[in-house]
């Protein structure tokens, strides 16, 4: 099983809620992120946890708020965002935290109404 | 200031040919280069690394090509096909002092296979 999976594929959310985005793997990696992705942009990294503990936080406003329950889960709550945070939202995976090869999942495509 | 750069957003190439994808870099403390392939609505895909010592690794169609004296890599994609069309993320990894490391990318080239 080489498949990091996220749900949902699709979020829609008003600026007063609050939803979570969810990824998962089961390929025994120790390391998990979080990126951002806007159109026509590159992935911008905000989260890294390596052994299901954070281990880098790329100055991402508190409104995202990142939590790792177990090895094989990433979680990333959202509350009160702004429209400008309508992104697709990735999860990747990797052996350990500084190895180069990363897996990335599908993507949650979040708007911010 | 971008340490990775793509500077051709786009590519056409006829079904059958060659596609040749660069991509150059500013930091020579980059240890690894990556490729990864994107199509919409879904994440990158990992295609094809190389390590920084050396200058060019195969993967059957793939082939990357490194050239550390110009900063300068590029993806060879030989014979190309209609399935191959997607947009290409060149990416670089360099880890550093005191256990921290960065991934870089570039902004991506949508490449197009015309059958």
């Amino acid at each position: 099983d080489t498949e990091v999976t996220q749900t949902p594929k699709h979020l829609v959310m008003g600026m007063t809620n609050k939803k979570s985005l969810k990824c998962e793997q089961h390929m025994g990696h120790r390391a998990m992120y979080w990126y951002k992705q806007k159109a026509k942009k590159p992935p911008e990294l905000m989260f890294v946890y390596s052994y299901e503990k954070l281990s880098i936080n790329e100055s991402v406003p508190s409104r995202f708020s990142p939590e790792c329950p177990n090895s094989s889960l990433l979680n990333l709550h959202l509350h009160a965002l702004q429209p400008e945070d309508s992104a697709l939202y990735l999860c990747a995976s990797s052996l350990r935290e500084r190895s180069y090869e990363q897996y990335f999942g599908p993507g949650t495509r979040l708007t911010v109404t | 200031d971008q340490q990775v750069k793509q500077n051709s957003p786009s590519l056409s190439v006829q079904e059958g040919r060659i596609s040749i994808l660069n991509c150059d870099y500013t930091n020579s403390m980059f240890d690894y280069f990556l490729w990864y392939k994107k199509y919409p609505a879904e994440g990158p895909t990992f295609l094809i690394s190389i390590s920084s010592i050396k200058d060019k690794n195969e993967d059957g169609r793939f082939t990357v090509f490194l050239n550390k004296s110009a900063k300068h890599l590029s993806l060879h994609i030989v014979p190309s096909q209609p399935g191959d069309s997607a947009v290409y993320f060149c990416a670089a990894f360099a880890y550093s002092g005191a256990g921290s490391y960065q991934l870089t990318f570039g902004k991506g080239t949508k490449l197009s296979v015309i059958p």
